[in-house]
């Protein structure tokens, strides 16, 4: 079946503009989870959602940061007036509800902000 | 989430079995060992996890000490696929929150 998708795979933008990255899940997966992952680190968690609300935000950066699931499904992750250090992969995850579910990953966004 | 401490890196031979410690001396009594890894340019993916016991799966096994304060994650004939980063990880058994905390993890390099 269908993995997790993230979409654009890469995106290149100028420091102080808005980008959107999306997220679809895998079908059934109510938790989802985005993360992001600077060269040579391990990922770093930003945020999760059980279905449509934000059951853990407390990795978000600061506030330029934001993430919306609104239908529970596909997620957008979004970042305000983006810096150079916003330049990493960010990655999405999804799992069944439980604690020690599997998370399932996609393939990343590498974005880069010049 | 606690620490884990594992080997900046490990070489291997194509073949052969691997052996990827992992050291958590701070774990508490419900916290799962987790291990996931991530191949080059893709996103991680789950590998094994336990709490007492040694596991089995298809991708590998899971040594879990008995004192719990070490494990070994056991490759038993890698293969050049096997060429990731492994990240061991630790995840409280009732914590409400399931996010995963990584930490560097061991790249392994396997020889062909």
């Amino acid at each position: 079946g269908a993995g997790v998708s993230q979409t654009p795979s890469n995106k290149v933008t100028e420091k102080g503009k808005y980008v959107e990255l999306r997220c679809d899940p895998i079908s059934g997966h109510t938790a989802l989870y985005w993360y992001r992952q600077s060269l040579g680190q391990g990922p770093e968690f930003l945020i999760y959602f059980q279905g449509t609300g934000a059951a853990d935000d407390s990795g978000l950066p600061n506030d330029r940061f934001f993430a919306v699931r609104p239908e529970g499904s596909v997620s957008t992750l979004k970042i305000q007036r983006t810096e150079r250090g916003d330049s990493a992969v960010y990655l999405c995850a999804s799992s069944l509800p439980g604690l020690y579910n599997e998370q399932f990953f996609g393939p990343g966004t590498r974005l880069t902000v010049l | 989430d606690a620490k884990t401490t594992q080997p900046n890196s490990m070489e291997s031979n194509e073949e052969e079995p691997v052996h990827l410690p992992c050291n958590h001396s701070t774990i508490s009594g419900t916290d799962y060992i987790h291990w996931y890894r991530q191949l080059p340019s893709q996103g991680p993916e789950y590998v094994i996890h336990g709490l007492t016991s040694n596991v089995n799966n298809r991708m590998a096994s899971l040594a879990i000490a008995e004192d719990r304060k070490s494990s070994t994650l056991i490759l038993h004939r890698a293969t050049l696929r096997d060429a990731a980063v492994y990240y061991c990880i630790l995840r409280e058994g009732y914590s409400s929150a399931s996010k995963i905390i990584f930490g560097s993890g061991t790249r392994l390099s396997i020889r062909p």
